[in-house]
């Protein structure tokens, strides 16, 4: 599958941590982008990196990209509750028309 | 602006019944996308329309499941002789030129259940 994988599938921290996902993925790519789900409806774009690109900001998010191992992770800094929802990394490939979509994290933030 | 929007919210049928499924898109957005989501499952491309091109139909699980864009804007997705296993959230997205290197701007989505 040329699918992103993202890990862990689940993620419990108390509100004021850091939350870390990672996506994982199989081929070359031309981006890779981060979205959020709450509760199982529309999904709202965070932020995307480029191949050419190892990091980006926006706010409380931190995104990196490791083109050598084909890897992402998405940093989410003093966690809240409104935090809480399914996270899911979508990529570009190289040569493809698709957008496709791992199966996401679903974090939770504890009170 | 308003966003991307679809109808209805929640949709319950019987098996076998035909349902049609609506998405308005970002005014001026010229790529549109159907996705469906199974519970607690990733996004499952469907189909793609950009501008007056060929739609990319590649996702489209079997032929009971068609989609039409008119104008350029509406898209109706239709799923002929519902199948319980066609019961999940279907998600209609737009984007400006649909590029694939852009952001995907998402509605919120038809919830089907086939009974």
């Amino acid at each position: 599958s040329q699918q992103g994988e993202e890990d862990p599938q689940a993620l419990s921290i108390q509100e004021g941590e850091n939350a870390t996902m990672n996506c994982s993925y199989k081929t070359s790519i031309n981006n890779l982008q981060w979205y959020r789900q709450n509760s199982g409806r529309g999904l709202v774009h965070l932020i995307l990196i480029r191949s050419n690109e190892r990091e980006k900001h926006s706010g409380r998010l931190r995104v990196t990209l490791d083109t050598s191992k084909k890897s992402s992770s998405l940093l989410i800094t003093a966690s809240r509750a409104a935090d809480t929802a399914s996270y899911f990394c979508a990529t570009v490939f190289q040569g493809a028309q698709k957008l496709v979509f791992g199966q996401g994290t679903r974090l939770t933030i504890n009170p | 602006g308003a966003g991307v929007s679809q109808s209805p919210s929640n949709k319950v049928t019987e098996k076998g019944k035909d349902v049609e499924l609506r998405c308005d898109p970002i005014s001026g957005h010229t790529a549109l996308y159907w996705y469906r989501q199974s519970l607690g499952q990733g996004l499952e491309f469907l189909i793609y329309f950009q501008g007056n091109s060929a739609p990319d139909k590649s996702g489209l699980p079997s032929d009971r499941f068609s989609a039409e864009r008119t104008g350029g804007s509406v898209s109706t997705l239709t799923i002929q002789r519902t199948q319980q296993e066609d019961s999940a959230v279907y998600l209609c997205a737009s984007s400006f030129q649909g590029a694939y290197q852009e952001t995907q701007y998402f509605g919120p989505g038809t919830r089907l259940l086939v009974l």
